[in-house]
């Protein structure tokens, strides 16, 4: 079955940039998300791209979607302490309302001083 | 506002006791989802419910029961048969009726439910 792959932990300096990976195995997914969830919290939909896209950009946040290497990429600009959470790369494989959403997961982003 | 709101926040339970989660969303979403977080596992899905008096089995639903009488209610059972119920429970919706659909889930604030 669908198969969305992370990494569990990413440390990265108030200021610098956070990349967070994301690989995944169906090939027909249509929109690929990242949620983010802060401690004892739900998760909040933070942007999604539609796989006829390559790029996303919104404000700190930029979306890179590689479909022939099947990977997902989310960068946040200049990290504040604010962005420490964990972080889910999430697929949907078509269309149709009986498929399911694939989560990885999570990549804990932890922010250093 | 429109939300999905869980409940109870934290719960706590003896051993052969069953317990139900609340989950209420007023979003007007046609399906709902319970999913269980444990750490350094992601979520996995436990039962989810496309319209009112139907749902399905996730990947995890042994111990696990459900029911959706009302659209806006999709109440979880954890029953003495689940062997590990100590986790994070997560309720979430999505589909909304009449308007187009990017597969967004909406989730709640979660509960926590321990096992003493």
């Amino acid at each position: 079955g669908e198969d969305v792959e992370q990494s569990l932990f990413l440390s990265v300096r108030e200021g610098d940039s956070s990349v967070i990976n994301c690989t995944y195995t169906d090939s027909s997914s249509t929109y690929l998300y990242w949620y983010k969830q802060e401690p004892g919290a739900g998760l909040q939909l933070l942007t999604y791209i539609f796989s006829n896209m390559d790029m996303k950009q919104d404000q700190r946040l930029t979306v890179l979607l590689n479909k022939k290497d099947k990977h997902l990429s989310l960068r946040i600009a200049d990290t504040q302490t604010g962005d420490s959470a964990i972080y889910f790369c999430a697929v949907l494989g078509t269309m149709n309302r009986d498929d399911k959403i694939i989560f990885g997961k999570g990549t804990r982003l932890h922010i250093l001083p | 506002d429109g939300g999905i709101t869980q409940s109870p926040k934290y719960l706590f339970r003896k051993e052969g006791q069953n317990v139900t989660l609340s989950c209420e969303q007023n979003l007007n979403h046609d399906a709902m989802y319970w999913y269980r977080q444990d750490p350094g596992q992601g979520l996995r899905l436990i039962y989810y419910s496309q319209i009112v008096n139907d749902f399905q089995k996730g990947d995890i639903a042994e111990g696990y029961s459900v029911s959706r009488e009302k659209k806006e209610s999709f109440p979880l059972t954890v029953t003495s048969a689940q062997k590990n119920p100590t986790a994070f429970y997560l309720c979430a919706s999505s589909i909304p009726s009449g308007r187009a659909w990017t597969g967004e889930l909406f989730f709640g604030e979660g509960s926590r439910l321990t096992v003493l």
